[in-house]
């Protein structure tokens, strides 16, 4: 089972809201990274979890909030968002390994819309 | 951080002919990942390289690593409809778990 499933798939939420978005995976992979992703550019790195600990924060916003309750798990927190924050946000997961790199499965994303 | 550009930032092509896009990076890589993410997809892993001049094949996809380690393509023989979608090279920091995209080339077919 290589698969990572994210949730909401659709999400349309107003800046005063708080909603999450979650992300599940069962293939034992130990990192786990959130990647937020504009039209017709490259996903960008938001946050990576290694063994539930957050390892990566690139400088976002405190409006999102990421949280890795267990392995398997990760979840995004968001509260306050601006209109520019509406993206692809996708979810990933790897082994987190010290070698020379290694495959990153990615989930199909929960599109974001904030009115 | 790294940064790695790509060529072509688009590409129309005739059903059938051949298409290549190249990933060029200013500093020394330790790998290189090619990901497919078809219109309103996400990110799939096509595959990785890791050890210089490495030339991979995947059917009709030919994928190579630079001599230096600081280049790679993707070449598509013959493109066919399926083919459609955004390409992107992408490099991991050796003892990072970070994954760094290049900029993508984006592929439309024409039947």
């Amino acid at each position: 089972d290589t698969e990572v499933t994210q949730t909401p798939k659709h999400l349309v939420m107003g800046m005063t809201n708080k909603k999450s978005l979650k992300c599940e995976q069962h293939m034992g992979h130990r990192a786990m990274y959130w990647y937020k992703q504009k039209a017709k550019k490259p996903p960008e790195l938001m946050f990576v979890y290694s063994y539930e600990k957050l390892s990566i924060n690139e400088s976002v916003p405190s409006r999102f909030s990421p949280e890795c309750p267990n392995s398997s798990l990760l979840n995004l927190h968001l509260h306050a968002l601006q209109p520019e924050d509406s993206a692809l946000y996708l979810c990933a997961s790897s082994t987190p390994d010290r070698s020379s790199g290694n495959t990153i499965y990615f989930g199909e994303g929960s599109w974001l819309t904030v009115v | 951080g790294q940064q790695v550009m790509q060529i072509p930032q688009y590409q129309h092509v005739q059903e059938g002919e051949d298409f290549t896009t190249y990933c060029n990076s200013s500093t020394t890589l330790s790998n290189i990942q090619w990901y497919k993410q078809r219109p309103g997809g996400h990110p799939v892993f096509l595959i990785q390289l890791v050890k210089s001049g490495e030339v991979k094949k995947q059917k009709r996809l030919t994928f190579q690593f630079g001599e230096a380690k600081k280049n790679s393509s993707l070449h598509i023989t013959a493109t066919q409809t399926t083919d459609v979608g955004t390409y992107f090279c992408a490099t991991r920091d050796f003892g990072n778990e970070k994954l760094t995209f290049g900029t993508g080339t984006r592929l439309t077919i024409i039947p």
